[in-house]
């Protein structure tokens, strides 16, 4: 069945330092791939999606390249600022299906 | 737009008790889900429905119903709660398998005791 993989946190980051949360997955066909984000109290929230392979999404200076061959969808950002400091959850949807699956999140925290 | 709202935000229960979360969404999304969220656990799905009258079980149900009987509203019920229900539990809607971002209600955090 369709899994997805992401790196385990938490990732502790100063202001400013490059970041990247890895994500793999296993899915036949085409899945869209999907990143949310979680802020402290609050809901997830669609960070950026993917739906075809070499697809760049890209949100707030976030960016994540759809790679089939690798299987992956790796989150970076160039500068991260402490506003930043969220879990990241790598997602994908199977071609025609309706369920999400979810990654186990990666909690992010960014110093100033 | 309100988006996806869900009541209430907090509630405390004793073992035993029962009690209804609603989620109502005002975007005339097809599709909604119920997961609870735990430390260490990610986001599991409990019961979800593909339209208005239909519900469907998900990978952690027992314990919990469900009830769509309008489109834009589905209800989380909890017969008989359990500590092992003390959760946080979010409720979501996409518009369909195309249009397939899900839309995120705030939460509702449950301890049972």
């Amino acid at each position: 069945g369709n899994s997805v993989t992401q790196m385990e946190g938490p990732v502790t980051l100063s202001e400013e330092a490059f970041l990247t949360i890895n994500c793999t997955y296993t899915a036949t066909g085409y899945p869209s791939l999907f990143w949310y984000v979680q802020y402290p109290g609050e809901g997830l929230q669609l960070l950026l999606k993917a739906t075809k392979a070499d697809d760049k999404g890209s949100n707030k200076g976030f960016e994540a390249t759809y790679r089939k061959e690798t299987t992956s969808f790796h989150l970076e950002k160039g500068s991260v600022q402490v506003s930043d400091s969220a879990v990241y959850f790598c997602a994908l949807m199977g071609t025609g299906g309706f369920k999400t699956i979810f990654g186990a999140g990666t909690r992010l925290f960014v110093k100033a | 737009n309100a988006g996806v709202t869900q009541t209430p935000k907090f509630r405390v229960l004793k073992t035993g008790q029962s009690m209804t979360l609603l989620c109502a969404q005002d975007m005339n999304h097809e599709y909604m889900y119920w997961y609870r969220q735990d430390p260490g656990m990610g986001l599991r799905l409990i019961h979800y429905s593909v339209g208005e009258g239909t519900t469907a079980k998900g990978e952690v149900p027992d314990g919990y119903n469900v009830s769509r009987l309008k489109k834009q509203n589905f209800l989380l019920g909890l017969e008989s709660a359990a500590p092992s229900q003390t959760s946080v539990y979010f409720c979501a809607s996409i518009a369909g398998t195309t249009y397939n971002e899900q839309f995120f209600g705030p939460g509702t955090r449950l301890t049972v005791l």
